[in-house]
């Protein structure tokens, strides 16, 4: 079956520049969780939505970073005046329960390189 | 708050061997801790996950244990293939919470043929 897909799988932006990055979980999950990965590092938690609601943001690194998930299903996560320090792989996972960090599937991710 | 140590940033192992891994978290014991692989260019897949009041848990020729004395879990494979190359990832609750989870930097784990 499908699994979690994200796209695109690679961004070049300009500083300066707004991105928006998709998620698409797998059908039905509840959970989606979004995370930043940093080269050599392990996945770090930005925030989480139980269906439409966006429980926990307390991971986004300022108020340039922005996700939605208006039906439940597909999610987004904006960047708005990318720096480089933005520069990262950003991995959308999901899970089937609610609440629930028993099995999370993640998908391939989006690598964002910002000159 | 927690920190997470996985022992090391490279581990080579010899095919054929048993390939242990470690991670050691500093603070309040978690209510579980999962480990993850993750390949170059791919997402996380979760592997296993052991619950506080499990000392061990098996999967093939995997096996994780988790002893809370040591703030420890260590993470084998057995019978080690190349095809097991990767990163693995340990990860842990956040106290007191059921929806969110930290993750270690990972080992990456050779081997050799």
């Amino acid at each position: 079956g499908a699994g979690v897909s994200q796209s695109p799988r690679y961004k070049v932006a300009k500083r300066g520049q707004d991105v928006a990055l998709r998620c698409d979980p797998i059908s039905g999950h509840v959970s989606l969780f979004w995370y930043q990965q940093a080269l050599g590092q392990g996945p770090e938690f930005l925030t989480y939505f139980q269906n439409e609601a966006q429980l926990d943001k307390s991971g986004l690194p300022s108020d340039r970073f922005f996700a939605e998930r208006p039906e439940g299903s597909v999610s987004t996560l904006k960047i708005q005046r990318t720096q480089q320090e933005d520069s990262a792989v950003y991995l959308c996972a999901s899970s089937p329960m609610a609440p629930s960090t028993d099995t999370q599937y993640f998908g391939p991710g989006t690598r964002l390189t910002v000159l | 708050s927690q920190k997470i140590e996985q022992n090391s940033e490279a581990l080579n192992i010899q095919e054929g061997k048993t390939a242990t891994l470690t991670c050691n978290y500093t603070n309040y014991s978690p209510a579980y801790l999962q480990w993850y692989r993750q390949d170059p260019g791919r997402g996380p897949v979760f592997l296993l996950l052991i619950r506080e009041n499990e000392k061990e848990k098996r999967k093939e020729r995997l096996k994780v244990t988790f002893d809370t004395t040591l703030k420890q879990s260590l993470f084998h494979i057995t019978a080690s293939q190349p095809a097991d190359s990767a990163t693995y990832l340990c990860a842990l609750d956040v106290w007191n919470r059921d929806d969110k989870i930290i993750f270690g930097k990972g080992t990456r784990l050779h081997i050799l043929p």
